[in-house]
């Protein structure tokens, strides 16, 4: 089962600009993090944000997370051809362990 | 870092027989690993919790004698799709993680195909 949903579903942008993806969530959470996808490819993990943070930055990647709206954004700045990707949030809920449910994803494309 | 391989990377079958995808942790004891089933340009989708040692907890409609996982050690388990029909046609991935309440490593994921 899916945790929640990601908007916009599809994003193209000019190289350069910034990409913002957004998550909502539905159950509370030890962390959320946030994957890429390749085409035909598996999973990268690019950030986790643990349930008592807000903020998280890595390199171009600004991931915002807010508990009170479950919900998340991911921020890639200055964006390049090579970052065309799915990009996924997922949960770990609070339950225990690492069962991890994900998103249905933005799939970001940037145009050179 | 941590890897996960996963094979094989395609395979095309028969309808009827059976297909056997194995996941291994290269580097790290997984005592956990997730099975997830993906299709085109859709998200994953959790199947099971493959667990060492134990049985698998199968997610809600996800028949467990259709979708056979066998985690026989610390660092391989398998997934066996029985009797695979043209539906089960799908891209199936493997997960595991290192400690609880941190990051998945994926293998490269399994392109099935049932003719």
């Amino acid at each position: 089962s899916q945790q929640g949903e990601e908007d916009p579903q599809a994003l193209s942008i000019q190289e350069g600009e910034n990409a913002t993806m957004n998550c909502s969530y539905k159950t509370s959470i030890n962390n959320l993090q946030w994957y890429r996808q390749n085409s035909g490819r598996g999973l990268v993990h690019l950030i986790l944000i643990r349930s008592n943070e807000r903020e998280k930055h890595s390199g171009r990647l600004r991931v915002t997370l807010d508990t009170s709206k479950k919900s998340s954004s991911l921020l890639i700045t200055a964006s390049r051809a090579a970052d065309t990707a799915s990009y996924f949030c997922a949960t770990q809920p609070y339950t225990g362990g690492f069962k991890t449910i994900f998103g249905a994803g933005t799939r970001l494309f940037v145009k050179a | 870092g941590a890897v996960v391989s996963q094979h094989p990377s395609r395979v095309i079958c028969k309808s009827g027989t059976s297909v056997k995808i194995e996941c291994r942790s290269l580097d790290f004891q997984a005592t956990t690993m997730f099975w997830y089933r993906q299709f085109p340009k859709q998200s994953l989708m959790l199947m099971a919790t493959s667990n060492e040692g134990s049985k698998a907890t199968y997610e809600q409609g996800v028949e467990k004698d259709k979708f056979l996982i066998n985690h026989a050690s610390l660092t391989l388990s398998t997934l066996t799709v029985t009797s695979a029909h043209p539906e089960d046609s799908s891209f199936y991935i493997c997960s595991a993680a290192e400690v609880s309440n941190s990051p998945l490593h994926f293998g490269n994921g399994t392109r099935l195909t049932v003719t």
